[in-house]
């Protein structure tokens, strides 16, 4: 069964638009959650990691939160560009230490338009 | 500059062929792991390395395994590969043992085709 659910499954919006994307998780425990950018073709790379039971992180346009009581996350992006084209992976690990395991969602698929 | 290093990118095997899928990262990292990713899915975690000759079964070991003899060098082998081992895996390193805040840093990839 899938633990961890994105949404929505791909998205388009115009250059210069503000995104949401959501992340559910039923991971137990939740030790992290980090958000990867996936360039077509490419590897992933990290934006941002949330530790917190109630965790806000920023990365230039990128922002995230994390509220583990409700077990769920977002990743605004403001002000897209069209580089931001991509796929986001919410990623939830399970502890911190060499005994956990990641816990990877689907990905959303973001499409930015001129 | 940090990278990981996945060679090669594109691969087409036939079934019941070998398969080397070699990963190189230039940090020093003692963990490395092997992922694969299809349509739909999550990655899926095959094996973890906690360092050399210290590799252990992920999620879905069957069908492939591993080689750690450097610490900068992981390989994934899939002896007699199979149809539905088509898919794009993925290499990756953190350092430390443990997989918590720290960052994962990813290869970009090997599309490997099994007709």
């Amino acid at each position: 069964k899938t633990q961890v659910e994105q949404s929505p499954q791909s998205l388009v919006v115009r250059q210069g638009e503000n995104c949401v994307l959501q992340c559910n998780y039923s991971v137990t425990p939740d030790n992290h959650l980090r958000w990867f950018k996936q360039d077509t073709g490419k590897g992933l790379v990290s934006l941002t990691v949330l530790v917190d039971q109630k965790d806000k992180t920023s990365n230039g346009r990128y922002s995230a939160t994390l509220d583990k009581d409700a077990k769920h996350s977002t990743l605004h992006i403001t002000a897209t560009l069209l580089d931001d084209t991509a796929t986001y992976i919410c990623v939830v690990g399970d502890r911190g230490s060499a005994l956990g395991r990641l816990h990877f969602g689907a990905g959303t698929q973001l499409i930015v338009i001129p | 500059d940090m990278k990981v290093t996945q060679m090669p990118r594109y691969l087409i095997k036939r079934m019941g062929e070998n398969v080397l899928l070699e990963c190189g990262q230039d940090m020093s990292h003692e963990t490395m792991y092997w992922y694969r990713q299809d349509p739909g899915l999550g990655l899926q975690l095959i094996y973890i390395s906690y360092d050399v000759d210290s590799n252990s079964e992920g999620d879905i070991p069957k069908g492939y395994r591993v080689s750690r003899k450097k610490r900068e060098h992981f390989s994934l082998i899939l002896d007699s590969a199979k149809t539905n081992q088509t898919s794009v895996y993925f290499c990756a390193s953190s350092p430390g043992t443990g997989i918590g805040a720290e960052t994962l840093y990813f290869g970009s990839g090997t599309r490997l085709t099994v007709l």
